[in-house]
């Protein structure tokens, strides 16, 4: 079983929609959670940073991690042309040792 | 302020050459990683340092070396190149104890 399982998709979704995205992991003794944008051909840009459970509101951005069903999602509202990337999730415990999903294509349609 | 720095953007390298990609890191970060990323493949962990003068095996180590003679540089060594190390290279720095992790803007990588 793999440590981290993200929905490659693709996800295509119009302009002003709500997107939803999400991880699943196996170890429960991880305790920070990320999101990355990585447009093509750039490197992976922190989105957002999460320690242990919650929620987390960053503008349009919503991380929320349930470490009960070691899942983790990111919430993308009014979605923008320029929201087009890939998102990678990632997470790590106390080791600085971190562990990505293979991140989920998303296109906004204008 | 620059974060992490990786040189070159691009190279095109024979089969059987030998090259080295440069990163640094002005955040005084203790641990520095290298990963290659392959289409639909993810992120995969190369080798990792967790400070000066200490470096470990990652997932995928082969065929690579790496070296950390001070906190800010970490560069990656390409041994006799193969065709199966084509691939897009990141060099990524986090502080000790956090869970943040910083990415450079890659290295773009192709053997001929």
């Amino acid at each position: 079983q793999k440590e981290v399982e993200q929905d490659p998709g693709p996800l295509s979704v119009p302009e002003g929609a709500i997107v939803s995205l999400n991880c699943t992991y196996s170890n429960s003794a991880f305790q920070y959670f990320m999101w990355y944008r990585q447009y093509s051909r750039k490197g992976p840009e922190l989105l957002m940073y999460t320690y242990s459970s919650g929620n987390k509101e960053d503008g349009r951005f919503t991380a929320q991690v349930d470490k009960s069903s070691k899942y983790i999602s990111l919430f993308i509202r009014d979605s923008q042309p320029s929201d087009s990337a890939t998102y990678l999730c990632a997470m790590s415990g106390r080791l600085n040792q971190f562990y990505f999903g293979t991140g989920t294509s998303l296109t906004v349609i204008p | 302020n620059a974060g992490v720095t990786q040189t070159p953007k691009f190279r095109i390298l024979k089969i059987g050459q030998s090259m080295t990609l440069q990163c640094t890191q002005d955040m005084n970060h203790n641990y520095m990683y290298w990963y290659r990323q392959d289409p639909g493949m993810g992120l995969k962990l190369i080798y990792y340092s967790v400070g000066a003068g200490i470096t470990d095996k990652g997932e995928v180590p082969n065929g690579y070396n790496v070296s950390r003679s001070t906190t800010e540089d970490f560069p990656l060594r390409l041994e006799l190149a193969a065709p199966s190390q084509t691939s897009v290279y990141f060099c990524a720095s986090s502080r000790m104890g956090a869970g943040e992790l910083f990415f450079g803007e890659g290295s773009r990588l192709t053997v001929l």
